[in-house]
């Protein structure tokens, strides 16, 4: 089955500078890796994602790039603020019949220091 | 909100009780799931209902029963329960008939405490 890699596992960056999160992936047959963000106490929330007929993905300060020949995929946070502190979830599937079979990393808790 | 609600958000419960836990989507979904949230494997796929079918079971004891009486309702049904089953359990839907995403809607989670 699948087994997604994410590194690091903890992230602290200044206020303004930049973050990126790696993930790798195992199945080449799977084609959706999504993003999502977990607020503390708070339901992941989808950030953004990208499938693999993709190479990049920006959407305003966030980005994703997908490189399927190595098989793993970044995310990309430019001019941070206090308030993208959360721990972020990459995830890797195959969609099978109209559902989703996601399978998630271990998750980066980003700290933005003012 | 996301229009997934899940009850109880709190349950405490003993080895030897029963207990299930609800979960509800309004976004007109065709597929639920549930997924365990703990410190040691965060966002563990349990149990995967697309139409109202169970297409997935990630090897979950039994003493974990999945309910999916309908494409908008989903339970989850504990029995004989262990402490290591403790974790926050996160009901999920999404659409894919159509649609351009599979994005996943979570609820808020129950918090579960078993003693």
């Amino acid at each position: 089955g699948e087994n997604v890699e994410q590194h690091p596992s903890t992230l602290s960056v200044q206020e303004g500078d930049s973050a990126v999160i790696k993930c790798t992936y195992s199945d080449s047959a799977s084609n959706y890796f999504p993003w999502y963000k977990q607020e503390l106490g708070k339901r992941p929330q989808l950030i953004i994602d990208i499938r693999s007929n993709v190479g990049e993905k920006k959407d305003q300060r966030i980005a994703v790039t997908l490189n399927k020949t190595a098989k793993h995929f970044s995310l990309h946070i430019t001019e941070t603020q206090p308030e993208d502190s959360a721990v972020y979830f990459c995830a890797a599937s195959q969609t099978q019949g109209g559902s989703e079979k996601l399978v998630f990393g271990k998750g980066t808790k980003l700290t933005v220091n003012p | 909100e996301t229009g997934v609600t899940q009850t109880p958000r709190h349950l405490v419960m003993g080895m030897t009780n029963k207990k299930s836990l609800k979960c509800e989507q309004h976004l007109g979904h065709n597929a639920m799931y549930w997924y365990k949230q703990s410190a040691k494997k965060p966002l563990e796929l349990m149990f995967v209902y697309n139409f109202k079918e169970q297409t997935e079971n990630n090897s979950v004891p039994s003493r974990f029963s999945p309910e999916c009486p309908n494409s908008s309702h989903l339970f989850l049904h504990l029995h004989t329960l262990q402490p290591e089953d403790s974790a926050l359990y996160l009901c999920a839907s999404s659409q894919r008939a159509g649609g351009d995403t599979g994005e996943l809607f979570f609820g808020e989670g129950s918090r579960l405490t078993v003693l």
